[in-house]
């Protein structure tokens, strides 16, 4: 069982729509939470960072960590075209070694 | 937020050649630097983990010889691609580490595609 499992679509939605993506886990000590935008031949870029579990919200883009659950989502409300991109879910323990990747799910916004 | 340059962004070079790719992070100082590699449509692979003054830990499978790295400060870390072979041709990316308190993530830079003719 990987550490770290995330669907890698691809999920296609048409603008205007809200987007739900989702990692799930195993290691309960990940207390780090993160979710990258990667466009293609881009590196990836840090989108939202959550410390241990709750809700953050960044403009269109809402982070929830449910550490009972081992789960996590990143939301995006009244997506774009230009959300269309690779979304990889990344968790790390406190004082780990090594980020964990999940691998990545390919979004398609269509106008 | 924190800003991870990779030079160059791309390099076409011939087989059996050497490429030296370099990335820094600009704005603070990186307590552990990663390189990764990435082929069309897939994850992101870990290739190893530097630490500055000391040798990198190569992931399992990623040859030291020939993909060596060098962690000269706490900003700047180096993959040299040694004896590149068209196998070789992929997506190489780093990664700068900060952490401290509640706060432990990664900065990447943009990428340098490598070619191998």
């Amino acid at each position: 069982q990987k550490e770290v499992e995330q669907d890698p679509g691809p999920l296609s939605v048409p603008e205007g729509a809200i987007v739900s993506l989702n990692c799930t886990y195993s290691n309960s000590a990940f207390q780090y939470f993160m979710w990258y935008r990667q466009y293609s031949r881009k590196g990836p870029e840090l989108l939202m960072y959550t410390y241990s579990s709750g809700n953050k919200e960044d403009g269109r883009f809402t982070a929830q960590v449910d550490k009972s659950s081992k789960y996590i989502s990143l939301f995006i409300r009244d997506s774009q075209p230009s959300d269309s991109a690779t979304y990889l879910c990344a968790m790390s323990t406190m004082g780990g070694f090594k980020t964990i990747f999940g691998a990545g799910t390919r979004l398609f916004v269509k106008a | 937020g924190a800003v991870v340059s990779q030079h160059p962004s791309w390099v076409i070079c011939k087989s059996g050649t050497s490429v030296k790719i370099e990335c820094r992070s600009l704005d603070f100082q990186a307590t552990t630097m990663f390189w990764y590699r990435q082929f069309p449509k897939q994850s992101l692979m870990l290739m190893a983990t530097s630490n500055e003054g000391s040798k990198a830990t190569y992931e399992q499978g990623v040859e030291k010889d020939k993909f060596l790295i060098n962690h000269a400060s706490l900003t700047l870390s180096t993959l040299t691609v040694t004896s590149a072979h068209p196998e070789d041709s992929s997506f190489y990316i780093c990664s700068a580490r900060t952490s401290g308190g509640d706060t432990d993530t990664q900065y990447f830079g943009p990428g340098t595609r490598l070619t191998v003719l």
